[in-house]
């Protein structure tokens, strides 16, 4: 059984391009999340996702940024106009649907470089 | 809102000496607790986790954790460090299942 997958592992963006990061979780998993990770700090939840169905995005920033997990395909989190400070690794996480606490489990991150 | 703290960002330890990482957490209702490793370059693997069943959970590669109300927090622990144990620990709180808040994590460092 496969882990989550994200990709691109790397990117490097000019100032002003979009990036765009995917994210393909566990077989059975519907649910995903993702989260920041700037250097030397901790995760940052970004915004929480069912299929075609945004459930909380309190940790997005309200501008530049977007999130979709469609029926079909990867989850897609989309920064317009990246900028310096987008420089980070973002991290997705999957879980499957259930009525307590489920594990998440992570993928290995894209780690994205604006230069 | 419920958040963790982490104190000490880097812990340096001997090899076979006992590892201590700290975390206290602030919660309005009894949390979800977990602590996860993160190797470098890489994505966020889970130790362990607390969900009320036991106040001291067992993880893998001989890590352990307890669950300590009184005191709100849930330190980790092995009793003797290897060389492989070297990464970044973070301590995890969550009420439900979307909303998970991490500490800033801690450095573990394994000395020979």
């Amino acid at each position: 059984n496969a882990g989550v997958m994200q990709n691109p592992r790397h990117l490097v963006r000019r100032r002003g391009q979009e990036a765009r990061l995917r994210c393909s979780p566990m077989k059975g998993h519907s649910h995903v999340y993702w989260y920041r990770q700037l250097p030397e700090e901790g995760l940052k939840f970004m915004v929480y996702l069912q299929k075609e169905n945004i459930i909380d995005e309190s940790g997005m920033p309200k501008e530049r940024f977007s999130a979709e997990f469609p029926k079909e395909g990867p989850s897609i989190l989309r920064i317009q106009q990246v900028v310096r400070g987008d420089s980070a690794a973002y991290f997705c996480a999957s879980s499957r649907p259930g009525t307590t606490q489920e594990t998440q489990y992570f993928g290995p991150g894209t780690r994205l470089l604006v230069l | 809102a419920q958040s963790v703290t982490q104190l000490g960002s880097h812990v340096s330890v001997s090899e076979g000496a006992l590892v201590l990482l700290r975390c206290n957490y602030s919660s309005s209702v009894p949390p979800y607790l977990f602590w996860y490793v993160q190797y470098p370059n890489q994505g966020l693997q889970l130790l362990l986790k607390y969900t009320s069943a036991a106040t001291l959970v067992k993880g893998i590669n001989g890590f352990e954790a307890e669950f300590k109300k009184s005191e709100t927090s849930f330190h980790l622990t092995k009793p003797s460090a290897h060389m492989s144990d070297a990464a970044e620990y973070f301590c995890a709180v969550s009420l439900n299942n979307n909303d998970m808040r991490f500490g800033a994590g801690t450095r573990l460092t394994v000395k020979p």
